[in-house]
């Protein structure tokens, strides 16, 4: 079946680590994008790729970073510098141009202490 | 300033009920509109979408939502209302510039009493 993977579901870490999130698609989708959500904030576009190997920031990207080094991938690191990044992240995928409706993956909660 | 506003942060209603959930967009011109459901914990799920064409849109899971130009308005309804309709949903646009970035609201958090 074809869809949107994350990994891991949960992730713990120490404050001043730097962590990396898994994103992966087989929809052949070429847009990805990385969302962070908080409570009573909506969705938060982190960065955003609508082609391999370039990506761009979006709202909130401080302390965040990408790469898009193939079709199928777009892994999020977030860095020591984020400030508060305990959240929920989505990764989505799109094919700009068809329908611009995004498929999500199911998430990953991020808590750091 | 451009923005997607769901007025109403929860709604509680009794199960078998009529459900309406509110979305106001500003944009110069007619956005692409849609909604998204998100289960506790889980992604987000596209249950409907309008571009053009009859205001009357139907979704998945029984859901519809009517565009109203003249109020810049695009509200879901059902109904009636199941239990496991309980989730949190999101309005969402994206803008008829020529870009692709979808823009949500901030999300309503449905209850479904018993």
């Amino acid at each position: 079946d074809g869809g949107i993977t994350q990994s891991p579901k949960y992730l713990f870490r120490k404050e001043g680590q730097n962590v990396t999130l898994s994103c992966e698609q087989n929809l052949n989708h070429d847009a990805m994008y990385w969302y962070r959500q908080d409570p009573g904030q909506g969705l938060r576009l982190i960065y955003y790729s609508q082609i391999v190997n370039d990506f761009q920031k979006g709202d909130i990207a401080e302390g965040y970073s990408v790469s898009r080094e193939k079709k199928e991938s777009f892994p999020l690191t977030v860095t020591s510098a984020q400030k508060n990044p305990t959240a929920f992240y989505l990764c989505a995928s799109s094919h700009p141009g068809a329908s611009y409706e995004q498929y999500f993956g199911p998430g990953t909660r991020l808590t750091v202490t | 300033a451009q923005s997607v506003t769901q007025p109403d942060i929860h709604i509680t209603v009794s199960e078998g009920a009529s459900l309406e959930l509110r979305c106001n967009y500003s944009y110069g011109a007619t956005p692409y509109l849609f909604w998204y459901v998100q289960s506790p914990g889980q992604g987000l799920q596209l249950l409907l979408k309008y571009f053009s064409g009859d205001t009357l849109v139907q979704g998945i899971k029984g859901f519809e939502a009517e565009f109203k130009r003249s109020q810049s308005s695009f509200n879901l309804r059902k109904p009636s209302v199941h239990w496991s309709d309980a989730a949190e949903y999101f309005c969402a646009v994206v803008p008829n510039t020529g870009g692709f970035k979808t823009i949500f609201g901030a999300g309503t958090r449905l209850f479904v009493k018993a």
